[in-house]
């Protein structure tokens, strides 16, 4: 069974500190790798999306991939409190079908 | 403006009653997917479809059932079989994808069904 694992939190950051969101997959040959925010009562907003090994910067959001440790994770630079909101990482298999699987994702809370 | 629009927002279903959710995108999108999400949890692929007219079970299809008959269009019917449909159900589109791109897929706002 294909699966992503997050720790579910809650995390908890004051607030300009950077907070470190991490999971792990277990199918080998997921290939493309993505992060969501999704507030409450509100449905997934992509964020980033990450592909290579290494790190990918966008604005205060940073992935990075390590595929031989099968570890993917989400930094959030100078964090604010309207960064609070679950995170999901999804994996994507290399079939045809292209599905994602998904994390249970990780409640961040950034305190004023 | 481009976007995925799912209706209707909440929906209340009763007893042995079949309830269809609606999706549709204006994306251009090819592959379409749903998802159900319970209370803190992550999301479960209930059926997806990577063209008109064709369409696969996900994860945990049973009770549920889908038809693509056009490509703007994937409605999601929960039948009576469904006994436990209170969730949040969300809706995706993708671009299609070959084997050396990668499409993410972004998602409408979501339909909360709940039972009567």
């Amino acid at each position: 069974q294909k699966e992503v694992e997050q720790n579910s939190g809650p995390l908890s950051v004051p607030e300009g500190a950077i907070a470190s969101l991490n999971c792990t997959y277990s199918d080998r040959v997921s290939q493309s790798f993505f992060w969501y925010r999704q507030y409450s009562g509100k449905s997934p907003e992509l964020i980033m999306s990450i592909y290579s090994n290494g790190d990918k910067e966008d604005g205060r959001f940073t992935a990075q991939l390590n595929k031989a440790s099968q570890y993917v994770s989400l930094l959030i630079r100078d964090s604010q409190p309207s960064d609070s909101a679950t995170y999901l990482c999804a994996a994507q298999n290399s079939g045809s079908a292209r599905q994602l699987t998904f994390g249970s994702g990780t409640q961040l809370t950034v305190l004023p | 403006d481009g976007g995925i629009t799912q209706s209707p927002k909440y929906l209340f279903r009763k007893e042995g009653q079949n309830v269809t959710l609606s999706c549709e995108q204006n994306l251009n999108h090819d592959a379409m997917y749903w998802y159900r999400q319970d209370p803190g949890q992550g999301l479960r692929l209930i059926y997806y479809s990577q063209i008109v007219n064709d369409f696969q079970k996900g994860d945990i299809a049973e009770g549920y059932s889908v038809s693509r008959e056009k490509k703007e269009s994937f409605p999601l019917t929960v039948t009576s079989a469904q006994k436990n449909p209170t969730a949040f159900y969300l809706c995706a589109s993708s671009a299609r994808t070959g084997f050396s791109t990668n499409q993410p897929q972004h998602f409408g706002d979501g339909t909360r069904l709940s039972i009567l």
